[in-house]
């Protein structure tokens, strides 16, 4: 089971760039790369989801080194509503046991971004 | 947006009662999860199911009971509610990428 670890908060201003850095040291070779976000009183949202080098959509972007030690989550240009608490998981997409690494979703990073 | 409901949204009910809160799925996922959550908290998988007649205990030990008699359906039951089972309840299903979840079950038990 790879263990994630990612920072407890992070503070931003609208309009900046956040990076959010989540540490996998014992990823596996079949172990997927994903992010998470959630509001208070809502279930997490899919965000973004990698396996190598870097991975774009219309919300983020997701950059994963060569050794894929760990993953960078990218936000552009945050706003108000970007407050939220975002997870880091990784785990085996094939295998959806209850101990897969894609199941468990830990404390997360809660992102406050400030006027 | 993916079509996964739950009902009720909230519900408060007395010690000692029985409960089901409903999980339905639209989009063929043969995935299905049942997580809990305490406000400010982690979220901690208690269920989950491969696909009909499977299920599995997740990595946090709950009193409920699930079925899956039907591919888009995950019920949850709580024979005898309790106190301590305040909290709130997330569904989810997937494919094979993300996890896509319901807007929850805010459950008192007084």
């Amino acid at each position: 089971l790879a263990k994630t670890t990612q920072p407890i908060s992070m503070d931003s201003y609208e309009g900046q760039e956040v990076n959010i850095t989540c540490s996998h040291n014992n990823i596996a070779t079949n172990d997927y790369i994903t992010w998470y976000q959630q509001f208070p009183s809502q279930g997490p949202r899919f965000i973004i989801q990698g396996y190598k080098t870097k991975v774009t959509n219309e919300v983020a972007s997701l950059f994963i080194p060569a050794d894929r030690k760990s993953s960078t989550l990218s936000l552009p240009r945050v706003s108000l509503s970007d407050t939220a608490v975002y997870y880091c998981l990784v785990g085996d997409l094939s295998n959806y046991g209850g101990s897969q690494g894609n199941l468990i979703f830990g404390k997360g990073t809660k992102l406050s971004v400030k006027p | 947006e993916a079509d996964i409901y739950q009902t009720p949204r909230y519900l408060v009910i007395g010690t000692g009662k029985k409960i089901t809160l409903e999980c339905s799925q639209t989009m063929g996922h043969d995935k299905m999860y049942w997580y809990q959550q305490d406000p400010g908290m982690e979220l901690h998988l208690i269920h989950y199911s491969y696909g009909v007649n499977s299920t599995e205990k997740g990595d946090l030990s709950s009193e409920s009971t699930v079925s899956r008699i039907r591919t888009e359906h995950f019920p949850l039951t709580l024979e005898s509610a309790r106190p301590s089972h305040t909290s709130q309840y997330l569904c989810a299903s997937s494919a094979s990428a993300g996890q896509y979840f319901g807007p929850g079950t805010r459950l008192l038990v007084l």
